[in-house]
């Protein structure tokens, strides 16, 4: 079963422009990730929040956690061309020795 | 440099014949596991392995076997893969500790006709 699902499945913007990705999970968790991955490439961590945080920032990145609605959300600021990805979000469950996918958002950052 | 190594990256088979994508990683983690993405499904476990020796089944684990006879090592072997077996593969590896990064390879994109 899945944990993680994405919101939107796909988002389209202009360079400059900020990107908002959604995540929302079913079950309690130690920690929730993001992760990129080029067109058919591997997967890259790109940042990850523990249960007892609410907001991180890592360069153009900022991630939020509400434990309480079990969601995350992905803002990348000042999206540049090269931002043009697929983001996935992955969480690891309480008592489960997985890391699990959702669906993922395809972004496309147009010049 | 720290990496997951993955082989072949891609690979064309027939129906039936048995066939192993190998995983290598250079980092000593404890932690393995193998993802199959498809389109509109996004990755789902395989299987996964916590220490040599260990390994235990992810959410679609019919139709493949692992092993993990040595650390860095976990290969997925397909004893007779079939054409729903096309996919794109990745293995991943991270430390056995709590909120960590997982690690994963450039992927193995299989088709079964």
């Amino acid at each position: 079963s899945q944990q993680g699902e994405e919101d939107p499945q796909a988002l389209s913007i202009q360079e400059g422009e900020n990107a908002t990705m959604n995540c929302s999970y079913k079950t309690s968790i130690n920690n929730l990730q993001w992760y990129r991955q080029n067109s058919g490439r591997g997967l890259v961590h790109l940042i990850l929040i523990r249960s007892n945080e609410r907001e991180k920032h890592s360069g153009r990145l900022r991630v939020t956690l509400d434990t309480s609605k079990k969601s995350s959300s992905l803002l990348i600021t000042a999206s540049r061309a090269a931002d043009t990805a697929s983001y996935f979000c992955a969480t690891d469950a309480w008592n489960t020795d997985k890391l699990i996918f959702g669906t993922g958002t395809r972004l496309q950052v147009f010049p | 440099e720290a990496q997951v190594t993955q082989n072949p990256r891609y690979l064309i088979t027939v129906t039936g014949k048995k066939l192993t994508v190998t995983c290598s990683q250079n980092m000593n983690h404890e932690y393995m596991s193998w993802y199959r993405q498809d389109p509109g499904l996004g990755l789902r476990q395989i299987y996964y392995s916590m220490n040599v020796e260990v390994t235990d089944k992810g959410d679609v684990p019919e139709g493949y076997k692992v092993s993990r006879k040595e650390k860095r090592n976990f290969p997925l072997i397909l004893e007779s893969p079939s054409p729903n077996q096309t996919s794109l593969y990745f293995c991943a590896s991270s430390p056995w500790t709590e909120n960590t990064e997982a690690f994963f390879g450039q992927g193995t994109r299989l088709t079964v006709v």
